[in-house]
C-alpha cells in the first residue's frame, strides 16, 4: 500500500518571496510522482510529475519539483510566488502500472501581498 | 474540445434520497474515475474504470455504485445518500498507458446531505 505525507496544512508566503512544500511517500514498489494545483472553486490541474531520469522536475507557471529517493520525497519550490499562486496544492503518488493515484492531505498556500 | 464536465455543480440531498452525479469527457480516454474530497484528507478514490464495461472498486467504495457503457460516460449512482457522503466530488480521466498518465480532472459536484 502507499501513503503520502504532506507534512505542512498551511503555508502563509509574503508575495516575491521563495515558497516549499513539503512531500513524503511510502511505497513498495516503483512510484510515479505528481503535484496537482486546486485553484479556489475550480478542479484539479497537473503542475509537475515524475516519471524517471533527473530528479529535477520542472513545472508550468515556475514551480519545480526534486525527488529524492533515499529520503522518499518530492518536495516542490518556487523561488518567487505571485498573488495568484494562492491555491491549494496536492502531492500524489501513482504505481508505475496502472493509473490510481493516492493523494497527500494537500496543502493551502496564502500568498499575501 | 469541452474536456471532463460534471453535472449538476451542487446539490441538496436528504438522508436516504438517491441521486446521480454524472460525468462526460471528449478525450476518448479508456481511464475514468471518481474521488472525493475532505478537508485534510485530500482526495479519495471511490470508483474507477479502465474502459468500457470494466468498473472496480478504489479506497472508499461503500454507499457508491458505477457503470461504464460508453467510452464518454461515467456516472456515480448514490443509492441512500447519508450524511457522511456530504462532500466534493471530482471526476477524471487519463489515457491508459500505464505510463504516468497525467489525470484531467472535472470541475467538481459539491454535495450537501442533510
Amino acid at each position: 500500500a502507499q501513503s503520502v505525507t504532506q507534512l505542512d496544512s498551511q503555508v502563509p508566503v509574503f508575495e516575491e518571496a521563495p515558497v516549499e512544500l513539503r512531500c513524503n511517500y511510502s511505497s513498495s514498489v516503483s512510484v510515479y510522482l505528481f503535484w496537482y494545483v486546486q485553484y479556489p472553486n475550480q478542479g484539479l490541474q497537473l503542475l509537475l510529475k515524475y516519471l524517471s531520469g533527473s530528479t529535477l522536475v520542472k513545472g508550468i507557471n515556475g514551480f519545480e519539483a526534486e525527488f529524492n529517493k533515499s529520503q522518499t520525497s518530492f518536495h516542490l519550490r518556487k523561488p518567487s510566488v505571485h498573488i495568484s499562486d494562492t491555491a491549494e496544492y496536492f502531492c500524489a503518488v501513482g504505481k508505475a502500472a496502472g493509473n490510481k493515484l493516492t493523494f497527500g492531505g494537500g496543502t493551502r498556500v496564502l500568498v499575501k501581498p | 474540445n469541452a474536456g471532463v464536465t460534471q453535472t449538476p455543480k451542487f446539490q441538496v440531498l436528504k438522508t436516504g434520497q438517491s441521486m446521480t452525479l454524472q460525468c462526460a469527457q471528449d478525450m476518448n480516454h479508456e481511464y475514468m474515475s471518481w474521488y472525493r474530497q475532505d478537508p485534510g484528507m485530500g482526495l479519495r478514490l471511490i470508483h474507477y474504470s479502465v474502459g468500457a464495461g470494466i468498473t472496480d472498486q478504489g479506497e472508499v467504495p461503500n454507499g457508491y455504485n458505477v457503470s461504464r457503457s460508453t467510452t464518454e460516460d461515467f456516472p456515480l449512482r448514490l443509492l441512500s445518500a447519508a450524511p457522511s457522503q456530504t462532500s466534493v466530488y471530482f471526476c477524471a480521466s487519463s489515457n491508459n498507458r500505464g505510463l504516468g498518465e497525467t489525470q484531467y480532472f472535472g470541475p467538481g459536484t459539491r454535495l450537501l446531505v442533510l
